[in-house]
């Protein structure tokens, strides 16, 4: 069974500061994908970034940078410099090699307050 | 190409009435995915089309509910004697085969509301 678990519901910023959002996740496959969605107010899931179970390897994307870490099956997500338009629910989602057509599996999601 | 559409954007019925939603993905998308999402939760897997062939069930996915994809393009999603659990946001994604891990693009939503 796979599970992804965001603990923190809403978290609440002024524009310019950096938020952190964390993501727990379980599974018993080896090999799997890793995913960060923002779902703004129109309701619409964007894909924002992927990451393999076997690439490590941490990096930035314009103002978004993720961190891996497979010892504690955390993948965390920044925002740098927030801006108003972040606003969001930001999911964190797990596909693993083994499941079925490669469903995703959401955690419960964090929304993103930025405050001008 | 416009991404992954579908049709209608809300819906309002009564209790035990049948309603039908449709989803159009990508064009050159192979696979065809049904998320539910309620209020205030992440997106809950449903089914999943590879082509035309239905290859998966969520036990999320009772006996009112049956999903379609004719000919391998759109689908449809229907919702036979609608319960007020049933009201929430249906969400159609779509995706290529042949990539391992590969991201599932979302469309806006249906969003239901059982009366």
């Amino acid at each position: 069974a796979q599970k992804v678990t965001q603990a923190q519901t809403e978290i609440s910023v002024v524009e310019k500061e950096d938020v952190t959002l964390d993501c727990v996740y379980e599974t018993r496959d080896t090999t799997y994908y890793l995913f960060w969605y923002k779902q703004p107010p129109s309701g619409e899931l964007v894909f924002l970034i992927r990451r393999n179970s076997f690439d490590e390897q941490n990096e930035i994307s314009g103002r978004y940078s993720w961190n891996f870490q497979k010892s504690t099956s955390s993948f965390n997500f920044t925002i740098t410099a927030s801006q108003v338009v972040d606003s969001a629910v930001y999911f964190c989602a797990l596909s693993g090699i083994k499941a079925a057509g490669n469903k995703l599996t959401f955690g419960g999601g964090t929304r993103v307050l930025v405050k001008p | 190409d416009t991404g992954v559409s579908q049709d209608p954007r809300h819906k309002i019925t009564k209790r035990g009435q049948n309603v039908t939603f449709r989803c159009d993905p990508i064009s050159e998308h192979n696979r065809l995915y049904w998320y539910r999402q309620t209020l205030g939760q992440g997106p809950e897997f449903l089914t999943y089309f590879q082509n035309e062939a239905q290859l998966e069930k969520s036990r999320l996915l009772s006996d009112r509910f049956s999903a379609e994809r004719p000919k391998g393009s759109f689908s449809t999603l229907e919702i036979q004697r609608t319960e007020q659990g049933d009201s929430a946001m249906y969400l159609c994604a779509s995706s290529l085969t042949g990539t391992q891990g590969s991201e599932q693009f979302f469309g806006p939503g249906t969003r239901l509301t059982v009366l």
